[in-house]
């Protein structure tokens, strides 16, 4: 049992460039959920999906696209990375949204 | 949205020492969780704790759901009990986790 697994730990980016980051987890959570976290701006939610072919915007959306086709995977794709995505990007999972959640470790996404 | 206010927000301790660390809420609690983020930016969940009292290990805590807060205690500390602790509340409006600023400690040996 892996829980929740993200991928790649670390990536370097050149603005404009695009990508996507790696999100699964083996626990059969329904919900799932994409973060960056800043300093001095805490936890902050990017998308979020409820179950398989459903996602939904959170707080700051804009520059990320998600898509959710399995119940185990929820890529977040950057579509033109920018200075202002460099942050750490945490993938978390839970049997619903108010259930106890379990976060991945992380990508650190620099974009210079 | 709901406010969550954590205290204190550093803390420094001598290895062997307890603590207590505080979580206050704008509104009602009802999905209250704890998290440790390890000095590596793991985020751990230490607890779900709505109401009522859990323990784990060297770890417990306290949920009042009427009067808004919520208790984490370390007894014993170690230095692998540093990082930062969060408190989040799960705001069903925004499908999302409310977080609390944190708890920076540093356990020294």
């Amino acid at each position: 049992n892996a829980g929740v697994t993200q991928t790649p730990k670390f990536q370097v980016l050149k603005t404009g460039q695009s990508m996507t980051l790696q999100c699964a987890q083996d626990m059969n959570h329904e919900y799932m959920s994409w973060y960056r976290q800043d300093p001095g701006m805490g936890l902050r939610l990017i998308h979020y999906s409820v179950g398989a072919g459903i996602t939904d915007q959170g707080e700051v959306p804009n520059g990320y696209n998600v898509s959710r086709s399995t119940t185990e995977d929820f890529p977040l794709r950057l579509l033109s990375a920018a200075p202002s995505q460099t942050s750490v990007y945490f993938c978390a999972s839970s049997y619903k949204a108010e259930s106890r959640q379990y976060f991945g470790p992380g990508t650190r996404l620099t974009v210079t | 949205g709901i406010q969550v206010e954590q205290s204190p927000p550093d803390l420094i301790l001598q290895e062997g020492a307890n603590s207590t660390l505080r979580c206050n809420f704008s509104d009602s609690v009802n999905n209250l969780q704890w998290f440790h983020q390890n000095p590596w930016g793991q985020l751990i969940n230490l607890f779900y704790i709505p109401s009522g009292t859990k323990q784990n290990g060297r770890l417990s805590a306290t949920t009042v759901a009427t009067e808004r807060y919520s208790l984490l205690y370390i007894s014993s500390s170690q230095t692998t009990d540093s990082g930062v602790y969060f408190c989040a509340e799960a705001d069903t409006g925004r499908r999302a986790l409310t977080f609390g600023s944190g708890t920076r400690l540093q356990v020294q040996p």
